[in-house]
């Protein structure tokens, strides 16, 4: 079964930094595609990154990019986001979604999310 | 970027009735890489439609995509209780991969 668990969510301060990781289990990690998409409280989906299996081709939305950084470990089927610089506005749920060649690279599969909260 | 704007907001619909969705892009998309989900309260979005028009895996035939370019449509045919949800289109064609605003699908 293909399952991807995300986790590193939590209270932190504006200014301050967070790491989330995502756990992958169930099919071949390093040949998926992987994003990061985020959902701020009552409001809708929001795109964050998008990392190719080799790490090679990395993507950012313009509101995270140069505090942002998408990372990912193969050995470990892991996927991390490091948010630097953090500010109210990134609040949100975090989700990481797969993105396979099979479904032209939309994001078929979904962990269940980690609430980071950017609040003094 | 790709602007997705999706109509109307909400719909109010009751079980039974056909929802008609729609997603209007700012720029042409392939219909390659236009994707609806369904997202239910307290839950992780769903994929329903890749490809446009392709079914993803144990999505009833009551739900189907159509469109190309600019103009995308999402229709459920006979709404079941379970339908009731909020509902996105994405786009992967070009960074940033941007969602729609959403269409809230309620119970009239």
């Amino acid at each position: 079964e293909v399952q991807v668990v995300e986790s590193g969510g939590g209270l932190v301060q504006p200014g301050g930094s967070l790491r989330l990781s995502c756990a992958a289990s169930g099919f071949t990690f390093s040949h998926s595609t992987m994003n990061w998409v985020r959902q701020a409280p009552g409001k809708g989906l929001e795109w964050v990154s998008y990392i190719s299996g080799s790490s090679s081709t990395i993507y950012y939305a313009d509101s995270v990019k140069g505090r942002f950084t998408t990372s990912r470990d193969n050995a470990k089927n892991s996927l991390y986001l490091q948010m630097n610089s953090l500010r109210d506005e990134d609040t949100a749920v975090y989700y990481c979604a797969r993105a396979e060649y099979t479904y032209n690279f939309s994001f078929d599969s979904w962990g269940q999310g980690t609430l980071v909260t950017v609040s003094s | 970027e790709i602007a997705l704007t999706q109509s109307p907001g909400t719909l109010s619909l009751s079980p039974g009735e056909r929802a008609t969705l729609s997603c209007r892009a700012s720029q042409s998309v392939s219909s390659r890489y236009l994707a609806w989900y369904q997202q239910k309260p307290g839950q992780a979005p769903r994929l329903l439609i890749y490809g446009a028009s392709t079914r993803a895996t144990g999505i009833p035939d009551r739900f189907s995509g159509s469109g190309s370019g600019t103009d995308f449509t999402l229709t459920i045919s006979r709404l079941e209780p379970g339908d009731f949800a909020v509902y996105y289109c994405q786009q992967s064609d070009t960074s940033p991969y941007t969602f729609g605003q959403g269409t809230k699908l309620e119970i009239k």
